[in-house]
């Protein structure tokens, strides 16, 4: 099955900087990484998909990137706000032709004013 | 958007007594529904998924009989901790998909056990 890795386990950073979170699996090559933001006693919400044949995605303020050689998504925030203190996960299918997702251990974010 | 309601969101309970929590689609039919289980500061381990009117699959080391799963409906599953002991007690979330093109799951706010 999938292994995934978050390597930071807590990332500090100042408001109006950029945030990078790195994610590492090890086994096959998934058809999709996606990324998840989950705040305290909460359930995680869905933020970013990328695909295997796309090297880089974007919505508002985030930035994911996909390296299917190195195994290796980046998650970008940029101009970050205290209020993007969270932990943020990444996730893929546990296995080839399962639907069920496996999560990374996550990164937790907190942005300094 | 998507929407997953869980219900209770905590619940206290006795050693030995069963919780259920419910786990709704509000505003599509969700084909599969998964259950995780969340320790403080870890992430998410599934336990098992569940697909409309059929038996759930469950994970390598969750106990079936302890962990009831229903799914009778494409709005509704439900988890049932059976003769709960204080080392369940967890942060229980479940997230639906409606089964149609990437895997992307809608998750409820999670329900905290806590068994005395």
């Amino acid at each position: 099955s999938q292994k995934i890795e978050q390597n930071s386990e807590a990332l500090n950073i100042q408001e109006g900087k950029t945030a990078t979170l790195t994610c590492n699996y090890t086994n096959y090559s998934p058809a999709y990484l996606q990324w998840y933001r989950q705040d305290p006693g909460r359930g995680p919400v869905f933020l970013l998909l990328i695909r295997e044949n796309e090297k880089e995605k974007r919505k508002e303020r985030l930035k994911v990137t996909f390296d299917t050689t190195l195994k290796q998504s980046l998650f970008h925030i940029t101009a970050s706000q205290p209020a993007d203190s969270a932990t943020y996960l990444c996730a893929l299918a546990m296995d080839t032709g399962r639907r069920a997702l496996t999560f990374g251990s996550g990164t937790r974010l907190q942005v300094q004013p | 958007g998507a929407v997953v309601s869980q219900h209770p969101s905590w619940v206290i309970c006795k050693s030995g007594t069963s919780v259920k929590i419910e786990c709704r689609s509000l505003d599509f039919q969700a084909t599969t529904m998964f259950w995780y289980r969340q320790f403080p500061k870890q992430s998410l381990m599934l336990m098992a998924t569940s697909n409309e009117g059929s038996k759930a699959t469950y994970e390598q080391g969750v106990e079936k009989d302890k962990f009831l799963i229903n799914h009778a409906s494409l709005t509704l599953s439900t988890l049932t901790v059976t003769s709960a002991h204080p080392e369940d007690s967890s942060f229980y979330i479940c997230s639906a998909t409606s089964g149609t093109g990437a895997n992307v799951l809608t998750f409820g706010a999670g329900s905290r056990l806590t068994v005395l």
